[in-house]
């Protein structure tokens, strides 16, 4: 069975400043996708980003980007130019291929200092 | 906005007394989950459904069943709640791209 592990429970940035939040999985597929979901305290889950094995350029979504290790099964999001609006619980999920379900890694609570 | 409500939004309710959420989407999507969100462990398949009364277990599917009788509805039953399963739960299906998953708003339930 696949796990993702978040081992930043708690993170916190300076306003305008660069974050990085890290996500490793365990796999012994080849094929698969993988993505960061932001909840704010709405609740609403929100996809930041996503990110297909095969492809190996990161993938980038404005002020937010993925540094993606195939090999080292490594998937981290970068928040540059921190804003007040990122702070929320970030999750990191794995997906393998067809519609299988969501596997989520335990959140880490981004802070957004002013 | 993918088209996916969840109902109650917030149930207090009772220990022993059955409970059932409702998932309902506008989007015509075949694949249809069920989630539940605690703190310290992130979310959670109850189950999931990939069809008209087509449905399988997820992770912690003990204590919960689902029925998923038309496409656009998948519902969450506790037949008899427990205080342990007081959680967030959210109702996800697979998006357009069969990639992402899109969620609905979420219901809070207490279990007294």
């Amino acid at each position: 069975a696949q796990t993702v592990t978040q081992s930043q429970p708690e993170m916190s940035v300076q306003e305008a400043e660069t974050v990085t939040l890290s996500c490793t999985y365990d796999t012994s597929e080849s094929d698969y996708y993988l993505f960061w979901y932001k909840q704010p305290p709405s609740r609403q889950m929100i996809l930041v980003i996503r990110q297909e094995a095969y492809k190996q350029q990161n993938a980038t979504e404005n002020r937010f980007s993925v540094n993606f290790q195939k090999a080292a099964k490594s998937f981290s999001l970068k928040i540059s130019d921190s804003q007040l609006g990122d702070a929320a619980m970030y999750f990191c999920a794995y997906r393998s291929r067809g519609n299988t379900p969501l596997v989520f890694g335990k959140g880490t609570r981004l802070s957004v200092i002013a | 906005d993918a088209g996916i409500t969840q109902s109650p939004r917030h149930k207090v309710t009772e220990t022993g007394t059955p409970v059932t959420l409702r998932c309902h989407q506008t989007e015509n999507h075949r694949y249809m989950y069920w989630y539940r969100q605690d703190p310290g462990h992130g979310l959670r398949l109850i189950h999931y459904s990939y069809g008209v009364k087509d449905t399988d277990k997820g992770e912690v599917s003990d204590g919960y069943s689902v029925s998923r009788s038309k496409t656009e509805d998948f519902l969450l039953t506790l037949e008899s709640a427990t205080s342990s399963q007081t959680s967030v739960y959210f109702c996800a299906i697979t998006g357009q791209g069969f990639e992402e998953q899109f969620f609905g708003p979420g219901t809070r339930l207490t279990v007294l």
